[in-house]
């Protein structure tokens, strides 16, 4: 149980285009939904926190702009990034928790997406 | 704030030995505790977590983590290390006061050698 997808595995893109990265919980309904950033050889960056239904909240020093997320459904969260940039490219993972008010709950990883602009 | 340090950027074990990971952290609440291991190129898998009861939490593929509050440590442990246990650990916090987001220690790569 507990498990989370994520799509496409790895993407390659031209400078300047849009990315569109889903996550999906199979087997749960995840009221809450993250998305991070990773770094080589680096710890988790949280980006932001969606609610279903509700607009994402960023963290700090995140262009909301840059990464549109939409959490439509209780099991689909997408991560959107908008004009990319060679900077963008990095190692994009989401989790989800079924719960947005307990904080015992576990959040459980996708294997992430390896995004490449070129 | 909460924060959480892995003091060591590198463990390396022999196959068959005891392992340790350290972690610490500090939050102004109540902790909540978590491991995770991440293999090259995937996502992080839930190892184990601490809410509250039992110091000592058992959690998958043979580990477990002593909560210990007084030192403000969870070391992940594991009796006798396999090869198959190399990967990056992460220790993460949750402070009950700040609500849902996790907090990652910087990782510790662990190596076990055959």
């Amino acid at each position: 149980g507990a498990v989370v997808s994520q799509h496409p595995s790895r993407v390659i893109c031209k400078s300047g285009t849009s990315v569109k990265i889903e996550c999906r919980s199979l087997d749960f309904q995840a009221t809450t939904m993250f998305w991070y950033r990773q770094f080589p050889k680096k710890s988790l960056m949280l980006m932001a926190t969606s609610n279903e239904g509700s607009k994402a909240t960023y963290e700090q020093g995140v262009e909301k702009d840059k990464f549109l997320i939409n959490h439509a459904s209780l099991t689909l969260s997408t991560l959107t990034v908008t004009s990319a940039h060679p900077e963008d490219s990095s190692f994009y993972i989401c989790s989800a928790q079924t719960s947005g008010y307990t904080s015992t709950d576990t959040q459980y990883f996708g294997p992430g997406t390896r995004l490449t602009v070129l | 704030a909460q924060s959480v340090a892995q003091p060591e950027d590198q463990v390396n074990v022999a196959e068959g030995n005891p392992l340790t990971v350290k972690c610490t952290y500090s939050v102004s609440g109540n902790p909540y505790l978590f491991w995770y291991v991440q293999y090259p190129n995937r996502g992080l898998q839930f190892l184990l977590k601490y809410i509250t009861g039992d110091n000592l939490v058992k959690g998958s593929y043979g580990f477990e983590a002593e909560f210990n509050k007084s030192q403000t440590s969870f070391h992940l442990k594991k009796p006798s290390a396999l090869v198959s246990d190399s990967a990056l650990y992460f220790c993460a916090v949750r402070d009950y006061n700040y609500g849902q987001n996790f907090v990652f220690g910087p990782g510790t790569r662990l190596s076990v050698l055959p």
